[in-house]
């Protein structure tokens, strides 16, 4: 199957400050991203969808202030998470799916985030 | 209308046994169905997919069964192992590509 990366793997940043997490496909062009994030035992909820070269679409109560994400290139796609607070700390994954991945969606590793 | 219910909510299996989690849609325009499974801190993995015009799908131990007029699809695993242990999430799509409806997940554990 295709492969999809995530940078880091984990971090920690204190109350107020930013953090940014990268999500690459490495072997196929990704013309759609989604991220998701997930909470301990529970499902994935998706957040936001990107398309190459297109503002994301924001899931419902999902604050786009807050979750910057940005698709500029068809490997690449980053989410910020801005002046992050305890309550955001969860695990962020990725997903890409393009012609070259069949149009079957894979995920990323997964980013830990922990704020303190 | 976008929901997809998963059950059991947790399922312990004997080795060699079969294990099998069921799901649920409501909404008939879904079109794509896939199974993932995800060990703890790691990303989901696809594990099988299946699209409606099919009634079933093996893919070495594993199966989907697919009943479009009840609106239901399962993943049976056969000859289930301890390495088999993880979360699975069922899932669902207006299309192949899109975005994703997840289950609630089921925690599988595979006794030795």
């Amino acid at each position: 199957g295709a492969v999809v990366s995530q940078h880091p793997s984990r971090v920690i940043c204190k109350s107020g400050t930013s953090v940014k997490i990268e999500c690459r496909s490495l072997d196929f062009q990704a013309t759609t991203m989604f991220w998701y994030r997930q909470f301990p035992k529970q499902s994935l909820m998706l957040m936001a969808t990107s398309n190459e070269g297109s503002k994301a679409t924001y899931e419902q109560g999902v604050e786009k202030d807050k979750f910057l994400i940005n698709h500029a290139s068809l490997t690449l796609s980053t989410l910020t998470v801005t002046s992050a607070h305890p309550e955001d700390s969860s695990f962020y994954i990725c997903s890409a799916t393009g012609q070259g991945a069949n149009y079957e969606q894979y995920f990323g590793p997964g980013t830990r985030l922990t704020v303190t | 209308q976008q929901q997809v219910k998963q059950s059991p909510q947790s399922l312990i299996v004997q080795k060699g046994g079969i294990s099998i989690i069921n799901c649920a849609y409501e909404n008939t325009a879904f079109d794509y169905f896939p199974w993932y499974q995800q060990f703890p801190g790691k990303g989901p993995a696809l594990l099988i997919a299946i699209r409606p015009d099919v009634s079933e799908k093996k893919e070495g131990r594993f199966t989907i069964s697919f009943n479009k007029s009840a609106k239901q699809f399962s993943l049976h695993i056969m000859d289930s192992q301890p390495g088999d242990s993880a979360t699975y999430f069922c899932a669902a799509s207006l299309k192949w590509g899109s975005r994703l409806t997840f289950g609630e997940g089921t925690q599988l554990t595979v006794n030795p």
